[in-house]
């Protein structure tokens, strides 16, 4: 069965250092992966995609990815992290064959420290 | 430019009774998705709507029903609340119910059930 796997709950970094937030999937197929962000209150924001091509994605707010199919990892980093930064962080895949519907990772939970 | 709306943002609800929650998207898209996030389980999928005039169970349909109103509104129902439905509910849309069609998600309704 498809799964997203986010191994850390809670990370907890300093203002400046830099981030690296895991996602693992089970997956067969060619996978589409996403990140997505939500800030307190919030909805969740689209931060990056992965369909094929360049294994290395930027997305917004400076994030990255990097799409590893022998590691079957999707790992979210940034270089220098700001306090506007925390927030929890989803990573998902879509499924062939079952349309835009996404199968999400447990989340990550950030804090930034000062 | 509003996106997804929600209403209503919160909702306490004793056993029994019944609710609707409202979603209203203004991005003209086709395909229309209800969530309901859980600590430490991520997104799972209620209900989705490919099109107007269609909708089918995602992964925890049990307790719930939807209806497409038109394009624009799709809304989500608890005949008989239970307190394993107190959660944040989100509203997402997109594009078409493709793989390649990010979703975009609505603010959320946190709702208790006592």
């Amino acid at each position: 069965a498809q799964s997203v796997t986010q191994p850390d709950i809670h990370i907890t970094v300093s203002e400046g250092a830099s981030l690296e937030l895991r996602c693992n999937y089970s997956y067969g197929a060619t996978p589409y992966l996403f990140w997505y962000v939500q800030s307190p209150g919030q909805g969740l924001q689209l931060l990056l995609k992965y369909f094929s091509g360049d294994t290395l994605v930027q997305g917004i707010k400076g994030f990255e990815a990097e799409f590893k199919r022998s590691q079957s990892s999707f790992n979210l980093r940034k270089p220098s992290v700001h306090w506007s930064d925390a927030a929890e962080y989803f990573c998902a895949v879509a499924p062939l064959g079952q349309g835009g519907k996404l199968i999400f990772g447990q989340g990550t939970e950030l804090s930034v420290k000062p | 430019n509003a996106g997804v709306t929600q209403t209503p943002k919160f909702q306490v609800l004793k056993t029994g009774q019944s609710m609707t929650l409202q979603c209203a998207q203004d991005m003209n898209h086709n395909s229309m998705y209800w969530y309901r996030q859980d600590p430490g389980m991520g997104l799972r999928l209620i209900y989705y709507s490919a099109s107007e005039g269609t909708t089918d169970k995602g992964e925890v349909p049990n307790g719930y029903n939807v209806s497409r109103l038109n394009k624009r509104e799709f809304s989500l129902r608890l005949e008989s609340a239970a307190p394993s439905q107190t959660s944040v509910y989100f509203c997402a849309s997109s594009e078409i119910t493709a793989r390649n069609s990010p979703l975009h998600f609505g603010n959320g309704t946190r709702l208790t059930v006592t």
